[in-house]
């Protein structure tokens, strides 16, 4: 049972252009969510997080969106560059789970010159 | 920012042969680390969990007797992968975390791979 869904296996985008990456959830119990960059043969590198408490977050070119009734986040990347292609991922946790963080299964990103 | 050290990058060896994977925390104090597996184009299997100074918590499915993990300290973890086969080849990868309310910080993982 995936509790967090990335259902894009990957996305091509143009450089400067707006890079969108969604994530779906299941379990309403999640109040913490984060998502990850991975390049190839290296650990994910942590971008942004949200709380259940906020709806947008924003870190320089890094927006996350968070649409609790619909279960529903996204990350927004503007202007995307080429040094952005790579894995992301969406991880969730909450509380009563013990903060345990449960990943999706990635949405690769092209970002085209 | 947090900086995770996992160490060897990449192991090959014979089958048969035990194998200790080191993760270390190294500008802050890790309460809990982390240990996933990475399937090629597949999303990270958490393993276990792990607390300093006390057992791990296995994820339904990991043989504990098979992946040993000992976190000695608050910025030590190790996970050994005894007797390893040919089916434990994979990327292992750990992370750790400062508080429970604070985000992952993960290695660059280690490519194992069992001839």
């Amino acid at each position: 049972d995936q509790q967090v869904k990335q259902n894009s296996p990957s996305l091509s985008v143009q450089e400067g252009r707006i890079s969108i990456l969604n994530c779906d959830y299941t379990n309403s119990m999640f109040d913490y969510f984060l998502w990850y960059k991975k390049y190839p043969a290296e650990g994910p590198t942590f971008l942004i997080s949200i709380s259940s408490i906020k709806d947008k977050n924003e870190d320089g070119r890094f927006t996350v969106f968070l649409n609790k009734s619909a279960k529903h986040l996204s990350l927004h990347i503007v202007p995307s560059q080429p040094g952005d292609s790579a894995v992301y991922f969406c991880a969730a946790s909450s509380y009563g789970g013990g903060f345990k963080t449960i990943f999706g299964a990635g949405t690769r990103l092209f970002v085209k010159a | 920012g947090a900086v995770v050290s996992q160490h060897p990058s990449r192991v090959i060896c014979k089958s048969g042969t035990s194998v200790k994977i080191e993760c270390r925390s190294l500008d802050f104090q890790a309460t809990t680390m982390f240990w996933y597996r990475q399937f090629p184009k597949q999303s990270l299997m958490l393993m276990a969990t792990s607390n300093e100074g006390s057992k791990a918590t296995y994820e339904q499915g990991v043989e504990k007797d098979k992946f040993l993990i000992n976190h000695a300290s608050l910025t030590l973890s190790t996970l050994t992968v005894t007797s390893a086969h040919p089916e434990d080849s994979s990327f292992y990868i750990c992370s750790a975390r400062k508080a429970s309310n604070q985000p992952q910080h993960f290695g660059d993982g280690t490519r194992l791979s069992i001839l």
